[in-house]
């Protein structure tokens, strides 16, 4: 069965520096979602993505958020200075459609020091 | 602004029980209703999606339905087991948004 894919599945970086978190989305599906969770907290909505650009963006999402698909294949979330409340495990999503079931990827657990 | 709470928030039952998590949301204008499962430290699986035209969804042991006009969902397991023990989160599609809101979620122990 297709799944959703992510990686690192586990990230640790120092404050001020940029990561990139990785997902390769279900092949035939067309929307592309972000979404965080930090320890303890519920699952928040960051980013979602359409036909090669942002359709929806959560007020956490600033300046220091970027997503990208740069292939046809991955979708990428970029945080450029990376803060210690960005400690959080990130998941990526993809649907067929935007009223159809958001598939999941297995997270990627990222620790800011 | 939409609100998705869910009651109970922990939930430990002996194995071999049937039981009901239950989910509200506060803005009826929705597209779909997601159930999850989420387990420790690990992602969402998606268990049942139901259609804001939908009352109901089943999958297996799972049985989803829908109140849209009252803001509410429940979601019943039949003949629980060990291996259901984990975090069950809905998530409420609006039409006015392109995103998934999540509840609190349900941690669920079965007890062998």
């Amino acid at each position: 069965e297709p799944e959703v894919t992510q990686t690192p599945s586990h990230q640790v970086t120092q404050m001020g520096q940029e990561v990139i978190l990785r997902c390769v989305p279900i092949s035939n599906h067309l929307y592309f979602y972000w979404y965080r969770q930090i320890l303890g907290q519920k699952v928040e909505f960051l980013v979602s993505f359409y036909n090669n650009e942002i359709s929806e963006k959560s007020e956490i999402f600033d300046d220091q958020f970027s997503v990208e698909r740069p292939d046809g294949s991955n979708f990428t979330l970029k945080i450029r200075s990376t803060k210690l409340e960005d400690s959080a495990m990130y998941f990526c999503a993809s649907s067929a459609n935007d009223v159809l079931t958001q598939y999941f990827g297995p997270g990627t657990r990222l620790l800011v020091l | 602004k939409q609100e998705v709470t869910q009651i109970p928030a922990a939930l430990s039952v002996p194995e071999g029980e049937n039981l009901v998590l239950n989910c509200s949301f506060t803005d009826s204008a929705i597209y779909n209703l997601q159930w999850f499962r989420q387990d420790p430290g690990k992602g969402l699986t998606s268990l049942l999606l139901i259609q804001s035209s939908q009352r109901e969804q089943t999958s297996g042991r799972l049985n989803a339905s829908l109140d849209k006009s009252s803001g509410r969902s429940t979601l019943y397991i039949a003949a629980s087991q060990p291996g259901d023990s984990a975090t069950y989160l809905c998530a409420v599609y609006g039409g006015a948004t392109n995103k998934l809101i999540f509840g609190t979620g349900t941690l669920l122990a079965v007890q062998p």
